[in-house]
């Protein structure tokens, strides 16, 4: 079993649609959890953080970590053709310069 | 500020030749990870330095692999002699740490990677 699994998709939706992305993980010692968007042929950028269990929000993303269940999801709110990309899952066991563990990523198409 | 910088951004070389991939880190930024990307693999860290010192280099697959980082400003991913199953996008990214803060401080950034072709 990978460390991180996650549905790579693709995923096509209207303009508009709630999308929920997710993310399963096996080792309970992380701590971190992330979600980097990334554009076609453009590095990773990080686009949510959130330490241990519970909701963040930032304007029409919200990503959410259920510890018990090993599992996060990102939800994007109205979406837009401009969130089409691969979303990545990240974690880590501590910040501070150590090592992410990536998901595969999950490929979202917004048409408009 | 400029970004992580990588050269090439696009190399194509045949195999059995040595490939030299470059990373200048953000100013400031004392952790520098090296990721290779691939449709099948997706995003794996292959090495990283924290003060230009190597910490984990775990995710090397094998001797053929190698990185430096001489200075706080400047990283070298090397493989001799490459081969096409190394065929891949390669990325740098660094961040600044701040040990004992539970902070953004530590957000990884990446550069625009490069396109590596063995054939």
């Amino acid at each position: 079993q990978k460390e991180v699994e996650q549905d790579p998709g693709p995923l096509s939706v209207p303009e508009g649609a709630i999308v929920s992305l997710n993310c399963t993980y096996s080792n309970s010692a992380f701590q971190y959890f992330m979600w980097y968007r990334q554009y076609s042929r453009k590095g990773p950028e990080l686009l949510m953080y959130t330490y241990s269990s519970g909701n963040k929000e930032d304007g029409r993303f919200t990503a959410q970590v259920d510890k018990s269940s090993k599992y996060i999801s990102l939800f994007i709110r109205d979406s837009q053709p401009s969130d089409s990309a691969t979303y990545l899952c990240a974690m880590s066991l501590a910040q501070a310069g150590t090592a992410l563990i990536f998901g595969k990523g999950t490929t979202l198409s917004v048409s408009s | 500020d400029a970004g992580v910088i990588q050269s090439p951004r696009h190399e194509v070389t045949e195999m059995g030749q040595e490939v030299t991939l470059r990373c200048k880190p953000i100013s400031g930024h004392n952790s520098l990870f090296w990721y290779r990307q691939t449709m099948m693999r997706g995003l794996e860290l292959l090495i990283y330095f924290n003060n230009n010192v190597p910490i984990d280099d775990s995710g090397m697959p094998e001797d053929r692999f190698s990185a430096k980082m001489p200075n706080a400003s400047f990283s070298t991913l090397k493989i001799q002699p490459s081969e096409p199953r190394d065929s891949a996008v390669y990325f740098c990214a660094s961040s600044s740490t701040l040990a004992g803060e539970s902070s953004l401080s530590d957000t990884q950034y990446f550069g625009p990677g490069t396109r590596l072709t063995v054939l």
